[in-house]
Protein backbone atom coordinates (compact mmCIF):
# COMPACT_ATOMS: atom_id res chain seq x y z
CA UNK A 1 0.00 0.00 0.00
CA UNK A 2 1.50 3.31 -1.03
CA UNK A 3 2.54 5.71 1.65
CA UNK A 4 1.57 9.49 1.78
CA UNK A 5 2.92 11.22 -1.56
CA UNK A 6 4.63 15.22 -1.01
CA UNK A 7 4.95 16.49 -4.59
CA UNK A 8 7.99 18.73 -4.50
CA UNK A 9 10.47 17.27 -2.26
CA UNK A 10 12.60 20.64 -2.61
CA UNK A 11 12.02 23.70 -4.15
CA UNK A 12 13.27 27.33 -3.59
CA UNK A 13 11.33 30.43 -4.26
CA UNK A 14 11.84 34.02 -4.03
CA UNK A 15 10.33 36.24 -2.14
CA UNK A 16 6.38 37.72 -3.39
CA UNK A 17 6.56 34.79 -5.41
CA UNK A 18 3.47 32.03 -4.51
CA UNK A 19 3.76 28.02 -4.39
CA UNK A 20 1.41 25.45 -4.68
CA UNK A 21 2.36 22.08 -2.64
CA UNK A 22 0.62 18.49 -3.40
CA UNK A 23 -0.26 16.15 -1.22
CA UNK A 24 -1.93 12.33 -2.14
CA UNK A 25 -2.94 10.49 0.90
CA UNK A 26 -2.92 6.45 1.47
CA UNK A 27 -5.58 4.92 -0.44
CA UNK A 28 -9.13 5.15 1.34
CA UNK A 29 -8.09 8.30 3.42
CA UNK A 30 -10.41 10.81 3.72
CA UNK A 31 -8.78 13.51 5.58
CA UNK A 32 -5.50 15.44 4.58
CA UNK A 33 -4.09 17.34 7.56
CA UNK A 34 -0.97 20.21 7.06
CA UNK A 35 1.68 20.97 9.31
CA UNK A 36 4.63 23.40 9.28
CA UNK A 37 7.63 22.62 10.66
CA UNK A 38 10.93 24.81 11.63
CA UNK A 39 13.72 25.04 13.93
CA UNK A 40 12.19 27.89 15.91
CA UNK A 41 8.32 27.00 16.14
CA UNK A 42 8.41 22.92 15.84
CA UNK A 43 5.02 21.83 14.23
CA UNK A 44 2.67 24.12 13.80
CA UNK A 45 -0.77 22.86 12.30
CA UNK A 46 -1.82 24.68 9.45
CA UNK A 47 -5.19 22.69 8.50
CA UNK A 48 -6.90 19.63 7.88
CA UNK A 49 -9.50 18.80 5.30
CA UNK A 50 -11.81 16.43 5.29
CA UNK A 51 -14.37 15.23 2.11
CA UNK A 52 -13.03 18.35 0.49
CA UNK A 53 -14.06 20.70 3.48
CA UNK A 54 -11.99 22.47 5.32
CA UNK A 55 -12.53 21.48 8.88
CA UNK A 56 -10.24 22.91 11.05
CA UNK A 57 -7.56 26.04 10.78
CA UNK A 58 -4.77 26.78 12.33
CA UNK A 59 -3.07 29.92 13.48
CA UNK A 60 -1.48 31.50 10.00
CA UNK A 61 -2.23 34.15 7.96
CA UNK A 62 -4.96 34.50 4.91
CA UNK A 63 -1.56 33.64 2.68
CA UNK A 64 -1.82 30.35 3.67
CA UNK A 65 -4.97 28.77 1.58
CA UNK A 66 -5.81 24.88 0.84
CA UNK A 67 -8.00 22.54 -0.97
CA UNK A 68 -8.90 19.13 -1.44
CA UNK A 69 -10.23 17.34 -4.89
CA UNK A 70 -13.07 14.30 -4.51
CA UNK A 71 -10.45 11.91 -4.38
CA UNK A 72 -8.45 13.35 -1.56
CA UNK A 73 -5.81 14.75 -3.04
CA UNK A 74 -4.93 18.10 -0.95
CA UNK A 75 -3.01 21.10 -2.14
CA UNK A 76 -1.53 23.83 -0.16
CA UNK A 77 -0.77 27.21 -1.44
CA UNK A 78 1.05 30.46 -0.55
CA UNK A 79 0.74 32.94 -1.88
CA UNK A 80 2.99 36.67 -1.57
CA UNK A 81 5.95 34.48 0.23
CA UNK A 82 8.12 36.00 2.81
CA UNK A 83 11.88 34.35 3.91
CA UNK A 84 9.91 33.06 7.20
CA UNK A 85 8.01 30.69 5.46
CA UNK A 86 10.78 28.68 4.70
CA UNK A 87 10.08 25.56 6.35
CA UNK A 88 9.44 21.66 5.72
CA UNK A 89 5.46 21.50 4.94
CA UNK A 90 4.42 17.72 6.01
CA UNK A 91 0.91 16.56 4.73
CA UNK A 92 -0.40 13.73 7.12
CA UNK A 93 -3.44 11.90 6.17
CA UNK A 94 -5.90 9.35 8.61
CA UNK A 95 -8.59 6.94 7.43
CA UNK A 96 -11.87 8.75 8.96
CA UNK A 97 -10.23 12.20 10.31
CA UNK A 98 -9.06 13.09 13.11
CA UNK A 99 -10.70 12.06 16.30
CA UNK A 100 -9.92 12.24 20.03
CA UNK A 101 -9.42 8.78 20.86
CA UNK A 102 -7.04 7.86 17.52
CA UNK A 103 -4.88 10.49 16.70
CA UNK A 104 -3.11 8.40 14.47
CA UNK A 105 -1.64 10.26 11.56
CA UNK A 106 0.20 9.16 8.72
CA UNK A 107 2.88 11.39 7.38
CA UNK A 108 4.65 12.15 4.08
CA UNK A 109 8.02 12.82 3.92
CA UNK A 110 7.56 16.73 3.28
CA UNK A 111 7.84 18.89 0.86
CA UNK A 112 11.11 21.58 1.87
CA UNK A 113 10.56 24.94 0.94
CA UNK A 114 13.38 27.54 0.68
CA UNK A 115 12.75 31.58 0.20
CA UNK A 116 15.46 33.67 -0.54
CA UNK B 1 -5.84 24.32 27.52
CA UNK B 2 -4.27 21.07 26.51
CA UNK B 3 0.08 21.28 26.40
CA UNK B 4 3.18 19.47 26.36
CA UNK B 5 6.03 19.84 27.83
CA UNK B 6 9.16 17.70 26.50
CA UNK B 7 11.55 18.43 29.11
CA UNK B 8 15.10 17.68 26.90
CA UNK B 9 15.76 18.76 23.51
CA UNK B 10 18.87 16.94 23.42
CA UNK B 11 19.39 13.58 24.57
CA UNK B 12 22.61 11.32 23.62
CA UNK B 13 23.29 7.64 24.90
CA UNK B 14 25.55 5.06 24.25
CA UNK B 15 24.43 2.01 21.62
CA UNK B 16 22.84 -0.51 24.17
CA UNK B 17 21.86 1.60 26.81
CA UNK B 18 18.53 2.77 28.22
CA UNK B 19 17.01 5.28 26.64
CA UNK B 20 14.49 7.64 28.40
CA UNK B 21 13.28 10.97 26.68
CA UNK B 22 10.84 12.93 28.87
CA UNK B 23 7.34 14.54 28.25
CA UNK B 24 4.79 16.15 30.49
CA UNK B 25 1.35 16.75 30.13
CA UNK B 26 -1.60 19.51 31.46
CA UNK B 27 -4.63 18.58 30.74
CA UNK B 28 -8.04 19.69 31.77
CA UNK B 29 -9.63 16.13 31.12
CA UNK B 30 -8.68 12.36 30.80
CA UNK B 31 -6.36 12.83 27.63
CA UNK B 32 -5.05 10.97 24.74
CA UNK B 33 -1.04 10.88 24.30
CA UNK B 34 1.56 9.70 21.72
CA UNK B 35 4.72 9.55 20.79
CA UNK B 36 5.78 10.05 17.39
CA UNK B 37 9.52 9.68 15.56
CA UNK B 38 11.29 11.64 13.06
CA UNK B 39 13.91 10.35 11.57
CA UNK B 40 15.92 12.71 9.42
CA UNK B 41 14.75 13.96 5.90
CA UNK B 42 11.13 11.92 6.83
CA UNK B 43 7.56 12.06 7.69
CA UNK B 44 6.65 11.20 11.26
CA UNK B 45 6.05 8.17 12.57
CA UNK B 46 3.38 6.86 15.46
CA UNK B 47 5.49 5.15 18.02
CA UNK B 48 2.64 4.40 20.49
CA UNK B 49 -0.57 6.00 21.73
CA UNK B 50 -2.43 5.63 24.85
CA UNK B 51 -6.13 6.17 25.58
CA UNK B 52 -6.88 5.41 28.96
CA UNK B 53 -6.73 1.91 28.44
CA UNK B 54 -3.72 0.07 30.25
CA UNK B 55 -0.90 2.85 31.61
CA UNK B 56 1.76 1.23 30.24
CA UNK B 57 2.06 1.23 26.27
CA UNK B 58 3.93 -0.72 23.78
CA UNK B 59 4.94 0.46 21.04
CA UNK B 60 7.09 -0.78 18.00
CA UNK B 61 10.77 -1.15 17.70
CA UNK B 62 11.01 -2.15 21.55
CA UNK B 63 10.08 1.62 23.10
CA UNK B 64 7.26 1.75 25.69
CA UNK B 65 5.76 4.62 27.37
CA UNK B 66 3.91 4.87 31.33
CA UNK B 67 1.01 7.06 31.67
CA UNK B 68 1.27 8.49 35.09
CA UNK B 69 -2.07 10.76 36.21
CA UNK B 70 -0.24 11.70 39.47
CA UNK B 71 2.93 13.03 37.87
CA UNK B 72 1.31 14.17 34.56
CA UNK B 73 3.89 12.17 33.02
CA UNK B 74 3.82 10.11 29.56
CA UNK B 75 7.76 9.33 29.68
CA UNK B 76 8.96 7.38 26.76
CA UNK B 77 11.98 4.21 27.32
CA UNK B 78 13.96 1.59 26.01
CA UNK B 79 16.19 -0.74 27.41
CA UNK B 80 18.43 -1.03 24.85
CA UNK B 81 19.81 1.85 22.26
CA UNK B 82 20.21 1.21 19.08
CA UNK B 83 22.21 3.14 16.41
CA UNK B 84 18.76 3.42 13.72
CA UNK B 85 16.81 5.21 17.23
CA UNK B 86 18.95 8.10 16.57
CA UNK B 87 15.95 10.87 15.68
CA UNK B 88 14.25 13.30 16.44
CA UNK B 89 11.06 12.77 18.74
CA UNK B 90 7.82 14.36 19.46
CA UNK B 91 4.99 13.68 22.32
CA UNK B 92 1.92 14.77 21.87
CA UNK B 93 -1.51 15.55 23.51
CA UNK B 94 -4.56 15.36 21.48
CA UNK B 95 -7.26 18.64 21.69
CA UNK B 96 -9.65 16.86 19.34
CA UNK B 97 -12.71 17.80 20.37
CA UNK B 98 -11.99 20.34 22.98
CA UNK B 99 -10.99 24.17 22.79
CA UNK B 100 -8.44 23.95 19.78
CA UNK B 101 -9.65 20.70 18.13
CA UNK B 102 -6.29 19.61 17.34
CA UNK B 103 -3.25 17.93 17.99
CA UNK B 104 -0.87 19.66 19.74
CA UNK B 105 3.08 18.52 19.22
CA UNK B 106 6.11 19.20 22.00
CA UNK B 107 9.17 20.76 20.95
CA UNK B 108 11.13 17.53 20.23
CA UNK B 109 13.85 15.79 21.51
CA UNK B 110 17.02 14.68 19.65
CA UNK B 111 18.46 11.53 20.31
CA UNK B 112 21.79 11.00 19.59
CA UNK B 113 23.21 7.57 19.85
CA UNK B 114 26.77 7.23 20.02
CA UNK B 115 28.77 3.98 19.15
Amino acid sequence: KAGVTQTPRYLIKTRGQQVTLSCSPISGHRSVSWYQQTPGQGLQFLFEYFSETQRNKGNFPGRFSGRQFSNSRSEMNVSTLELGDSALYLCASSLVGLAADTGELFFGEGSRLTVL
Amino acid sequence: AQSVTQLDSHVSVSEGTPVLLRCNYSSSYSPSLFWYVQHPNKGLQLLLKYTSAATLVKGINGFEAEFKKSETSFHLTKPSAHMSDAAEYFCVVSDLGGATNKLIFGTGTLLAVQP
